[in-house]
């Protein structure tokens, strides 16, 4: 089984800030990794496929780049409603989660 | 406008089951694999099962496999999991979710989530 991993677990940060968040796998799931966003209260909500692309309606402020084992989420700027849990996840083979990275504000 | 609503959550036993639904709308159900996704109170996301459009290829995590089963009704439009021999670790918010992209698998919908809480 494919074992994801996100660092950090949490962060603060202000509006307007740029914020990575990191995955890694325990294998490489080359390009077969996509980023949710989860507010509380709400179901995951998918930003970034194929470890690059964005899914239609999200803003651009949302970047994903990596390949192999190790991916990276990019907010350009952070906004009030980006505060929220992030989750990666691997599809090479079936399906795995990462623990994910709660965003809160500083 | 797509839209997956969940249904069948509830307060059971530890060892009973629960069957849960999944109503399908706005969009071909019958071209689209599907899954399921449990969440446990304040945990993360955990994939639970996938059925493709055919019913032909079906997978199970572990922590579930011989117990839940994963079913479609393309002529419904539903999706459902029957879940038996309930374990109190089994209590979380179960959505269900459309598996989108040909090539590059991912979850573009998801249903609004319904509760399973599991007592012994």
């Amino acid at each position: 089984d494919i074992q994801m991993t996100q660092s950090p677990s949490s962060l603060s940060a202000s509006v307007g800030d740029r914020v990575a968040i990191t995955c890694r796998a325990s294998q490489s799931t080359y390009t077969y990794l996509n980023w949710y966003q989860q507010k509380p209260g709400k179901a995951p909500k998918l930003l970034i496929y194929g470890a690059s692309s964005l899914q239609s309606g999200v803003p651009s402020r949302f970047s994903g780049s990596g390949s192999g084992t190790e991916f990276t989420l990019t907010i350009s700027s952070l906004q009030p409603e980006d505060f929220a849990t992030y989750y990666c996840q691997q599809t090479y083979s079936l399906f795995t989660f990462g623990p994910g990275t709660k965003v809160d504000i500083k | 406008e797509v839209q997956l609503v969940e249904s069948g959550g509830g307060l059971v036993q530890s060892g009973g089951s629960l069957r849960l639904s999944c109503a399908a709308s706005g969009f071909t159900f019958r071209s689209f694999s599907m899954i399921w996704v449990r969440q446990a109170p304040g945990k993360g996301l955990e994939w639970l099962s996938y059925i493709s459009y055919s019913s032909d290829t079906i997978s199970y995590a572990d922590s579930v496999k011989g117990r839940f089963t994963i079913s479609r009704d393309n002529a419904q439009n539903s999706l459902y999991l029957q879940m038996n021999n309930l374990r109190d670790e089994d209590t979380a918010v179960y959505y269900c979710a459309r598996v989108g992209g040909s090539y590059l698998t991912n979850f573009d919908y998801w249903g609004q989530g319904t509760l399973v809480t599991v007592s012994s």
